[in-house]
């Protein structure tokens, strides 16, 4: 079943700005994971965030969580073209991830 | 070193027919998964292996989807007598280890589509 649900489902920036992408969640989690899938094919996992976590980086990406509003951002600031792609959270807790229905963001140059 | 790969890239059948998809985890990896994606839509998990373990078969949404994995190798979703609805692109994902804190290293997927 899925259990996050990304906001906003479609995003377009232009290169340079930042994009936020927020993911709710209904149940309790023991971590999130956030992946980008490009051209509707295999997803490449960008960041994990365990439970006990409120903030983590990545080069340009930001995470936070928020476990009392069940909800966790992603941020990748200084946009470029090539981050054009679907984005996903997902959340885990057991083995298998539930997935929301991605956000998908176009980056303009 | 080589990551998940799945074969086919992408299959058209018609309806009523049997199709057979392939994955190969990354060597080492005890752990594979596959998820199913329909058009616009998040993923679906299927089907979870770990070692000799007996699968987890839970997310299989009808006896007409079955999986086989030879111990710690390649494994195999046979979808018999395929409806248009099973059209999707299907994914394997492994791990190194069963858990949740564990990174799932996706393949390239196969675009199955049923005419």
């Amino acid at each position: 079943s899925q259990q996050g649900e990304e906001d906003p489902q479609a995003l377009s920036i232009q290169e340079g700005e930042n994009a936020t992408m927020n993911c709710s969640y209904k149940t309790s989690i023991n971590n999130l994971q956030w992946y980008r899938q490009n051209s509707g094919r295999g997803l490449v996992h960008l960041i994990l965030i365990r439970s006990n976590e409120r903030e983590k980086h990545s080069g340009r990406l930001r995470v936070t969580l928020d476990t009392s509003k069940k909800s966790s951002s992603l941020l990748i600031t200084a946009s470029r073209a090539a981050d054009t792609a679907s984005y996903f959270c997902a959340t885990s807790s057991g083995y298998a991830l539930n997935f929301g229905k991605g956000t998908s963001l176009l980056v303009t140059p | 070193g080589a990551g998940v790969s799945q074969s086919p890239s992408n299959k058209v059948t018609e309806k009523g027919k049997d199709v057979e998809l392939r994955c190969d985890p990354i060597s080492g990896h005890t752990a594979l998964y596959w998820y199913r994606q329909r058009l616009g839509q998040g993923l679906e998990f299927l089907i979870y292996f770990q070692g000799n373990s007996a699968p987890d078969k839970s997310g299989l949404p009808s006896d007409r989807f079955s999986a086989e994995r030879t111990g710690e190798s390649v494994s195999t979703l046979t979808i018999q007598r395929t409806q248009q609805e099973d059209s999707a692109v299907y994914l394997c994902a492994s791990s190194l280890r069963r858990g949740d804190q564990e990174t799932q290293y996706f393949g390239p997927g196969t675009r199955l589509l049923v005419l």
